[in-house]
């Protein structure tokens, strides 16, 4: 299956600070990733839809000048959190559909803005 | 109507002890389906798929009704291990290659 791999894992960081998540796909070719949220004791909640080449597709509710996300190539999509508050404190988590097999999920980016 | 489910828990069950988990789903177009689970603080990691037939792998058995759109997953002889969050994921009704979360079960397993 698929290997995802998502840095940085922990993020401490001052409100105002744009945060900058990586996520990698290491040995598929995405053209499309997934962006997830969660928050304490809430499921994962689905924020946008990484498009290889071509903008991004964000849920209803999910500000897109808020979550800048980039695919600029087939193994990788970023997600800067900008001007990070404290309300943006989440668990951000990030897979990869490899199509006819279930997701692959990262490890997942604990954000903490103080 | 939520996309998917479930039982809202928790559970706190003892060792050894047999536990079944529900979920329904509103997209009845719907074809993938899953369960995972996912320990605190920790990334979401596939326990099996659920096929039309119902499958099972070892102490796990899935159960899929379409006519009902629901799904279960059977835990027997439940370990200390088996402690975490149980998440029922079925594929978008906007995008087949998107799937949507359940809000999870919490399952403790009891000494």
């Amino acid at each position: 299956g698929a290997v995802v791999s998502q840095h940085p894992s922990w993020v401490i960081c001052k409100s105002g600070t744009s945060v900058k998540i990586e996520c990698r796909s290491l040995d598929f070719q995405a053209t499309t990733m997934f962006w997830y949220r969660q928050f304490p004791k809430q499921s994962l909640m689905l924020m946008a839809t990484s498009n290889e080449g071509s903008k991004a597709t964000y849920e209803q509710g999910v500000e897109k000048d808020k979550f800048l996300i980039n695919h600029a190539s087939l193994t990788l999509s970023t997600l800067t959190v900008t001007s990070a508050h404290p309300e943006d404190s989440s668990f951000y988590i990030c897979s990869v559909y490899p199509g006819n097999q279930p997701q692959h999920f990262g490890d997942g980016t604990r954000l903490s803005i103080l | 109507r939520k996309e998917v489910e479930q039982d809202p828990g928790p559970f706190n069950v003892p060792e050894g002890a047999t536990v079944a988990f529900n979920c329904t789903y509103s997209n009845s177009a719907s074809q993938s389906f899953f369960w995972y689970r996912q320990d605190c603080r920790k990334e979401p990691k596939l326990l099996m798929s659920v096929y039309s037939s119902g499958n099972e792998d070892g102490r796990f058995t899935a159960q899929l009704n379409r006519a009902s759109q629901y799904i279960s997953l059977l835990i027997r002889d439940s370990k200390l291990s088996d402690s975490a969050t149980y998440l029922c994921v079925v594929n978008s009704e906007t995008s087949y290659d998107k799937v949507i979360f359940g809000p999870g079960t919490s399952l403790s397993v009891i000494p």
